[in-house]
């Protein structure tokens, strides 16, 4: 069964302040995928990797993956108030299901 | 494109009853994917429909759930007779089939069982 283990689950930043949130995964899979959920919202799509190696950019946030590592990092540079949500990395397996992380829950404070 | 529809937005309803949530896939997608979020689970994938067909639903709970997608621009997730532990943010999501694969979610239905 496929495992995906976010860390931290909670994360306070600091405003102006670089954190980072890993995402492991147990098992081979060459696409990740980072979601973004508001309170009470839907799930919003940040980013696609889909080779290893792949790094995406979208303003403050910056993801990575390492297919070897089975990891995929979201870094998120110069916090800003307007970052805070949950955030959540998924893994496909079997070409369509997607196995989605606990998430982390970010909290930026002045 | 308006997105993914799902309605009802919010449900509340008696234990015992039935309900019905309804989803709109974005047009032209071929993959349909209902998913239950709750604090305790997370986000469980319930059933994955391909070109209207059900793939998986391995993940629906017990016989209580069903799914239907009659055509390709609308699916049905029906509870019956609904539980308190049925209460719960189902999502219904819609990907086109290929490399990319990014699912894209509805709003939700904030489902209350009392």
């Amino acid at each position: 069964e496929l495992k995906v283990e976010q860390n931290p689950l909670f994360l306070s930043m600091q405003e102006g302040k670089n954190y980072t949130i890993y995402c492991n995964y147990s098992t081979t899979s060459d696409r990740l995928y980072w979601y973004r959920q508001d309170p009470g919202k839907s799930l919003e799509s940040l980013f696609v990797l889909l080779s290893n190696g792949a790094v995406k950019q979208e303003g403050r946030l910056m993801a990575s993956l390492d297919t070897k590592a089975r990891l995929s990092t979201l870094h998120i540079t110069a916090a800003v108030h307007d970052l805070s949500a949950t955030y959540f990395c998924a893994v496909v397996r079997n070409d369509y299901k997607l196995s989605f992380g606990a998430g982390t829950t970010v909290t930026v404070r002045a | 494109d308006a997105g993914v529809i799902q309605s009802p937005r919010h449900e509340v309803t008696e234990m015992g009853q039935e309900v019905t949530l309804r989803c709109k896939p974005i047009s032209g997608h071929n993959s349909l994917f209902w998913y239950r979020q709750t604090m305790m689970r997370g986000l469980e994938l319930l059933i994955y429909f391909n070109n209207n067909v059900p793939i998986d639903d391995s993940g629906m709970p017990e016989d209580r759930f069903s799914a239907k997608m009659p055509n390709a621009s609308f699916s049905t997730l029906k509870i019956q007779p609904s539980e308190p532990r049925d209460s719960a943010v189902y999502f219904c999501a819609s990907s086109l089939q290929g490399l990319d694969l990014r699912a894209f979610f509805g709003q939700g239905t904030r489902l209350t069982v009392v």
